[in-house]
């Protein structure tokens, strides 16, 4: 299989706390994404880091690439209860860039 | 403007029958998606629309898998004689042609098989 893994596959944390989630991948990729999924429904696309990254900021969010030891990490810094979700990265294949290959998701719980 | 519809939102059927899922993409994304979640688990990508081009069917996992695409916008996923380890979410995406990248999705549609 050439899906990812994410760790920890549970998270919970108390609000206002930071939140980190990891995912390895195991080809070469271009770009790899998160996404976050509320309730076991639609993902919502959250960032995108290209492989010649090393890091983005979006808001609350801070990814990082290592492409090296192919992993990335999400950071939810200063975390809210609506960060309750479940989240996932992703990374296209490089034969076919709209095939995404997912992680198994990390799911975080923020305690009010 | 709108996002990606999916409907029914829920289906329960029994073992044996067919099921038919719509998916509506964002107007004017000529790349269309679908993709299967089991509970619990990270998406499994089944099969691709870009245009008039022939998809990509590599993903669907059996001869009772098939989906089609009218027009170039509405899409249907159909499951005949329907197993039980059909039960998933199914969810669809679509995203404009030239950035198949980043993938839109809708709710999903959630079917048990009993």
């Amino acid at each position: 299989s050439q899906q990812g893994e994410e760790d920890p596959q549970a998270l919970s944390i108390q609000e206002g706390e930071n939140a980190t989630m990891n995912c390895s991948y195991k080809t070469s990729i271009n770009n790899l994404q998160w996404y976050r999924q509320n309730s076991g429904r639609g993902l919502v696309h959250l960032i995108l880091i290209r492989s010649n990254e090393r890091e983005k900021h979006s808001g609350r969010l801070r990814v990082t690439l290592d492409t090296s030891k192919k992993s990335s990490s999400l950071l939810i810094t200063a975390s809210r209860a609506a960060d309750t979700a479940s989240y996932f990265c992703a990374n296209p294949r490089m034969d076919s860039s709209y095939k995404l290959i997912f992680g198994s998701g990390t799911r975080l719980l923020v305690r009010p | 403007g709108a996002g990606v519809s999916q409907s029914p939102s829920n289906k329960v059927t029994e073992k044996g029958k067919d099921v038919e899922l719509r998916c509506d993409p964002i107007s004017g994304h000529t790349a269309l998606y679908w993709y299967r979640q089991s509970l619990g688990q990270g998406l499994e990508f089944l099969i691709y629309f870009q245009g008039n081009s022939a998809p990509d069917k590599s993903g669907l996992p059996s001869d009772r898998f098939s989906a089609e695409r009218t027009g170039g916008s509405v899409s249907t996923l159909t499951i005949q004689r329907t197993q039980q380890e059909d039960s998933a979410v199914y969810l669809c995406a679509s995203s404009p042609g030239d950035r198949v990248e980043t993938q839109y999705f809708g709710p999903g549609t959630r079917l048990l098989v009993l």
